[in-house]
């Protein structure tokens, strides 16, 4: 079982839907984070969460300690967000990502 | 600000040629480096990574080897390609208290 899950494996969506992408880990953290993938493979580091709750314009990242769960939100979906979203625990542990396809 | 440079954005070599592929990160000290792959459909593996300069640790034995040369600079290579070495290979630094920043990688395809 890999130490860092994440669901949905695929999402599709319409534009202006709100999106939520969960992520469930097994091991000790001191910070989780939130990567998204962009076609052309650069990787952005979104979110990096100890505890509770941080936003960055439409994203939003939760974090659950206690239940080793966190999720990130999209609020207003656009096209443009359209990319893999990745749950990890740097520097070796990696979730195998969600793949959000935005429709207009 | 701290800035992070990969390149070549893409390679294509022939099996049994080298390899180098260089990193290097502008604006911070003393860094802490690695080396990611990413195969086709797969998520990232962690190849090497450095807490300070002629420090690396493998995580993976295979056909590549990484150096650190200077502070901020990190190199992977590779004295003969195989065809399983194809990929998309990521550099990235972080610090204490940072988070991850990732170059924009290289598609290295092995012919």
């Amino acid at each position: 079982k890999n130490e860092v899950e994440q669901s949905p494996q695929n999402l599709t969506a319409q534009e202006g839907e709100f999106i939520t992408i969960n992520c469930s880990y097994s091991v000790g953290i001191s910070a989780l984070h939130w990567l998204q993938q962009h076609p052309g493979g650069g990787i952005v580091s979104l979110f990096m969460l100890s505890s509770g709750k941080k936003k960055h314009g439409r994203l939003i990242a939760t974090i659950n300690i206690q239940e080793k769960h966190s999720s990130l939100h999209i609020t207003a979906s656009h096209p443009r967000d359209s990319a893999v979203y990745i749950c990890a625990v740097p520097p070796t542990r990696f979730g195998a990502g969600t793949r959000l396809t935005v429709k207009p | 600000s701290q800035t992070i440079h990969q390149w070549p954005a893409t390679l294509v070599q022939p099996v049994g040629s080298p390899l180098s592929l260089e990193c290097t990160v502008e604006g911070t000290s003393n860094p802490n480096l690695y080396w990611y792959r990413q195969a086709a459909g797969r998520g990232l593996q962690l190849l090497f990574y450095s807490v300070g300069i002629g420090q690396i640790s493998s995580e993976v034995p295979q056909n590549l080897s990484a150096s650190r040369p200077q502070d901020r600079q990190f190199i992977l290579s590779s004295k003969k390609l195989l065809l399983s070495d194809s990929g998309f290979y990521l550099c990235a630094w972080s610090a204490t208290g940072t988070g991850y920043t990732f170059g924009s990688g290289t598609r290295l395809t092995v012919v």
